[in-house]
C-alpha cells in the first residue's frame, strides 16, 4: 500500500521566513501529487498539484513545490510566510482512484 | 453550484446507534469517497466510489457502509457506532476516473464532526 510521509507535525515560524515542508511517498508508480491546506475550522483547499511537466510547480498565495522524482519528494515551499498562512497542510498522492494523505503538517506564524 | 453538501455537521450518537451521514454534489462527478480525520493521523480513506452503482473500500472501511444509487449522493452508513468512530468526516469528489482523473482535484465538503458517546 502506497504511503505518504509528512516529516515536520508542527512549524512555528515568525513572519518573513521562509517555509520548505517535507513530503515523501512511498508508491514506485505514475502518480499525481497534491498539497492542501486547511484553515482552522473549515475544509481542505487545493494549494498546487503536480500532473506532469516542469516539476516545479506553482500555486497559490505564493506557495510552490517541487517533485524530485529520485527521491520520491514534493516538498512545499515559500519564501516569506504572512501570519495568514497558520494551518495545516496536506500533501497527498494519487493514484487511479485511490488517494492517500500524510498526517499533516501544522504551521503556525507568529506576527 | 454548491459543491459538494454534507449533513449533519454535527451528531452526537450512543454507542451502538446507526445514522447515516449524507453527502451529495452538483457538479456531475463521477468520482466521490468518505474520509475521517483524526488529530496526527490525517485524512485516511474510507470507501470511494466511481460512480453509480460501484463502490470499493479504502484504507478504513470496517464498520462503514456505502452504496452510490445516484451521481449525486453518496451516503456513509455507521449500522452500530463505536467510540472509535468519533472523528471528523469529510465527504470528497472529483471528475473523472481512474486515469482520467489525474489533473483532477478533490473538492471536499465541510465535514461532519461525529461524537460516539
Amino acid at each position: 500500500a502506497q504511503s505518504v510521509s509528512q516529516h515536520n507535525h508542527h512549524v512555528i515560524l515568525s513572519e518573513a521566513a521562509s517555509l520548505e515542508l517535507g513530503c515523501n511517498y512511498s508508491y514506485g508508480g505514475t502518480v499525481n501529487l497534491f498539497w492542501y491546506v486547511q484553515y482552522p475550522g473549515q475544509h481542505l483547499q487545493l494549494l498546487l498539484k503536480y500532473f506532469s511537466g516542469d516539476p516545479l510547480v506553482k500555486g497559490i498565495k505564493g506557495f510552490e513545490a517541487e517533485f524530485i522524482k529520485s527521491k520520491f519528494s514534493f516538498n512545499l515551499r515559500k519564501p516569506s510566510v504572512q501570519w495568514s498562512d497558520t494551518a495545516e497542510y496536506f500533501c497527498a498522492v494519487k493514484r487511479s482512484n485511490d488517494m492517500r494523505f500524510g498526517a499533516g503538517t501544522r504551521l503556525t506564524v507568529k506576527p | 453550484n454548491a459543491g459538494v453538501t454534507q449533513t449533519p455537521k454535527f451528531q452526537v450518537l450512543k454507542t451502538g446507534q446507526s445514522m447515516t451521514l449524507q453527502c451529495a454534489q452538483d457538479m456531475n462527478h463521477e468520482y466521490m469517497s468518505w474520509y475521517r480525520q483524526d488529530p496526527g493521523m490525517g485524512l485516511r480513506l474510507i470507501h470511494y466510489s466511481v460512480g453509480a452503482g460501484i463502490t470499493d473500500q479504502g484504507e478504513v472501511p470496517n464498520g462503514y457502509n456505502v452504496s452510490r444509487s445516484t451521481t449525486e449522493d453518496f451516503p456513509l452508513r455507521l449500522l452500530s457506532a463505536a467510540p472509535s468512530q468519533t472523528s471528523v468526516y469529510f465527504c470528497a469528489s472529483s471528475k473523472g476516473v481512474g486515469t482520467r482523473s489525474y489533473n483532477s482535484p478533490l473538492h471536499f465538503g465541510n465535514g461532519t464532526r461525529l461524537t460516539v458517546t
